[in-house]
């Protein structure tokens, strides 16, 4: 079984750019999150798809974050612009029901804004 | 008070010792989830658990509901065992969609 695909790995940008991450959960799973984990930190909750509905973006910055998840299948999160706090890991999980169910999670991608 | 917190925050052991790493919660939850965070890797699950103990191997983990805390024991330590473990509780509110609350690590290093 395939898992959680994310890219890219690594990004480097400037502050105030723009960048984009993408998540591609392992087949049938019906929730999927996006993390973002600052180092030396456990995995903070930026958002959370029920199939291609938003069930908790409470803590996503939305002035500068967006995440959708079209079709309910692969996901993006876009960040616009960048901040410097926002150098982290942006990690994607699934899980395959509402209620219960292993999580996977994808190997992250790492970005550093200068 | 974090919801969830672990502890030790940081764990050096040398190979071959037995190790405990605990988690304590504060929220009524569903489930409890043991993950392993290597550097620079992805974050891989170990356990989840809503009662009683599971074992795999060399890792163990155990939960008691009513004190709200869950202990992660790994026996014959190992330097590939060096990581990060997080300990993450899924919430049992109102939602079925279970929110996940997580600690914030505890670094193992275990020397050879």
């Amino acid at each position: 079984e395939a898992g959680v695909a994310q890219s890219p790995r690594y990004k480097i940008i400037e502050k105030r750019q723009s960048v984009a991450f993408w998540c591609n959960p392992i087949s049938g799973h019906a929730t999927l999150y996006w993390y973002q984990q600052i180092l030396g930190q456990g995995p903070k909750l930026l958002i959370q798809f029920q199939n291609n509905g938003v069930v908790d973006d409470s803590q996503l910055p939305k002035d500068r974050f967006s995440a959708e998840r079209l079709k309910g299948v692969d996901s993006t999160l876009k960040i616009q612009p960048a901040k410097l706090e926002d150098s982290a890991v942006y990690l994607c999980a699934s899980r395959p029901r509402t209620s219960g169910g292993e999580l996977f999670f994808g190997e992250g991608s790492r970005l550093t804004v200068l | 008070k974090n919801e969830v917190e672990q502890s030790p925050q940081n764990l050096t052991a040398q190979e071959g010792e037995f190790i405990t790493i605990n988690c304590s919660y504060s929220v009524g939850i569903s489930a409890l989830h043991w993950l392993q965070q290597h550097p620079g890797g992805g974050i891989v699950s170990l356990f989840m658990l809503s009662s009683g103990k599971k074992k795999h191997g060399r890792l163990i983990a155990t939960i008691n509901i009513q004190e709200k805390h869950s202990s992660l024991h790994i026996t014959a330590s190992h330097p590939r065992d060096s990581a990060v473990y997080i300990c993450a509780v899924r919430d049992a509110g109102g939602t079925s969609y279970g929110k996940l609350t997580f600690g914030q690590g505890t670094i193992l290093t275990v020397h050879p």
